[in-house]
């Protein structure tokens, strides 16, 4: 099965701080993804990535950067980190090539900003 | 624009009763629909996915039908068990070639002895 990591899986980060979550997939999936999981809202997509070098923004990217050096890594970057972002962030990985696409998640960075 | 609703916050039932989570969608072009599940503390992974050819997925005693006309893919189990407790997320992919998916705001199944 498809192996997604994430770390760190728990961070506390002061207001303003910066703060990245690292994610690793072993499965040479072209497209990766960061969600962020409210209660009240779900799960919603931040960034996303066709490949090595693209970052697409999703539905909600202000306040969020993301960083796709290799096929293999995408990073999640909060400049000046908020109260606001706290929240649990999934990383997911995905062929993206067949009409339907399977996304495996990894086990999730719990954020708190304080 | 594309969407997925799922009304039931929370499903509380006794085990042993049969499950249906509601969820409908709206999608620009020809639909994909999943449904992930969530246990506590763990990662969404996929439960099951409709198919091309309108044939029914199962997984673990549970099926969901893809309605076009009703725009629908309830997820429906026969037997509700004590491990099914779970977050169940909706989701649609999205239509073109970026495999995005856009989910549900999920619902939470609570199954009591």
């Amino acid at each position: 099965e498809a192996a997604v990591t994430q770390s760190p899986r728990n961070k506390v980060a002061v207001t303003g701080g910066k703060v990245t979550l690292s994610c690793n997939q072993t499965n040479n999936h072209n497209n990766m993804y960061w969600y962020r999981q409210d209660t009240g809202h779900g799960l919603r997509l931040i960034h996303y990535s066709y490949g090595a070098g693209s970052t697409e923004k999703g539905d909600i990217p202000d306040g969020y950067k993301a960083s796709r050096p290799s096929q293999e890594n995408f990073s999640l970057i909060l400049e000046l980190a908020t109260p606001s972002q706290t929240s649990v962030y999934f990383c997911a990985s995905g062929s993206g090539t067949a009409s339907q696409n399977t996304l495996y998640f990894g086990a999730g960075t719990r954020l708190s900003v304080l | 624009g594309d969407s997925v609703t799922q009304t039931e916050g929370l499903v509380t039932l006794t085990e042993g009763l049969p499950v249906m989570l509601n969820c409908t969608y709206q999608s620009t072009y020809s639909p994909f629909l999943f449904w992930y599940v969530q246990h506590l503390n763990e990662a969404p992974k996929l439960l099951l996915k409709s198919f091309t050819d309108n044939k029914r997925p199962e997984h673990q005693g549970f099926h969901a039908t893809l309605h076009k006309s009703s725009s629908s893919f309830h997820l429906q189990k026969s037997s509700a068990q004590l491990s099914d407790s779970a977050l169940y997320y909706c989701a649609l992919r999205i239509t073109g070639n970026t495999g995005k998916l856009i989910f549900g705001l999920g619902t939470t199944l609570q199954v009591q002895p």
